[in-house]
């Protein structure tokens, strides 16, 4: 079975400054990879996705991400951080050869941006 | 991207009683709807997945006779919390993927808060 560590749970950041959100993920085959953003009380909204190709993958608001498989991480980043970033991080990890929405989650990753 | 819209956002239920927690695909057809439940400062964890007309398939340890999953329709999902206690209060999220979707991810719906008193 698949499983996914964030190892930070509370990162805080200035506004302005580069972010990285760690991911590490535990499967024997090439995963489909992940990461959501989601505010207090609020669904979830997808910032990227790893299926296959190339291992830096371009998402919204600014976001990237790169995909290492020697290293098992698909580490999310972003160059400027802005305030309305603030919000709690999540690595998923799906299992190839079955439904792109069954995903196993990390922990989560909040994200606190000082002005 | 694809619009899943979940009802109701929040809800307060007595000890004892059933909730029912709908979820649907407004733009596209679901073939496969999934819910997860989030309790406090905790991650999202898969609670069952289910087909368009087939029964759903549980995780280990969530009880389907408590969890009642209803997927009748391609734009449709109900989850029925039934005999709902305290334990049970939390955050319940589907999420759907099928055609029109794109098929390469699943899109999630608001979230709904359960509160049992």
């Amino acid at each position: 079975a698949q499983s996914v560590t964030q190892p930070d749970i509370h990162i805080t950041v200035s506004e302005g400054a580069s972010l990285e959100l760690r991911c590490n993920y535990s499967y024997g085959a090439t995963p489909y990879l992940f990461w959501y953003v989601q505010s207090p009380g609020q669904g979830l909204q997808l910032l990227l996705k790893y299926f296959s190709g190339d291992t830096l993958v371009q998402g919204i608001k600014g976001f990237e991400a790169e995909f290492k498989r020697s290293q098992s991480s698909f580490n999310l980043r972003k160059p400027s951080v802005h305030w309305s970033d603030a919000a709690e991080y999540f690595c998923a990890v799906g299992a190839s050869g079955t439904s792109y929405g069954k995903l196993t989650f990390g922990q989560g990753t909040i994200l606190t941006v000082h002005p | 991207g694809a619009v899943v819209s979940q009802h109701p956002s929040w809800v307060i239920c007595k000890s004892g009683t059933s909730v029912k927690i709908e979820c649907r695909s407004l733009d596209f057809q679901a073939t496969t709807m999934f819910w997860y439940r989030q309790f406090p400062k905790q991650s999202l964890m898969l609670m069952a997945t289910s087909n368009e007309g087939s029964k759903a398939t549980y995780e280990q340890g969530v009880e389907k006779d408590k969890f009642l999953i209803n997927h009748a329709s391609l734009t449709l999902s109900t989850l029925t919390v039934t005999s709902a206690h305290p334990e049970d209060s939390s955050f319940y999220i589907c999420s759907a993927s099928g055609a029109g979707g794109g098929n390469t991810e699943a899109f999630f719906g608001q979230g709904t808060r359960l509160t049992v008193v």
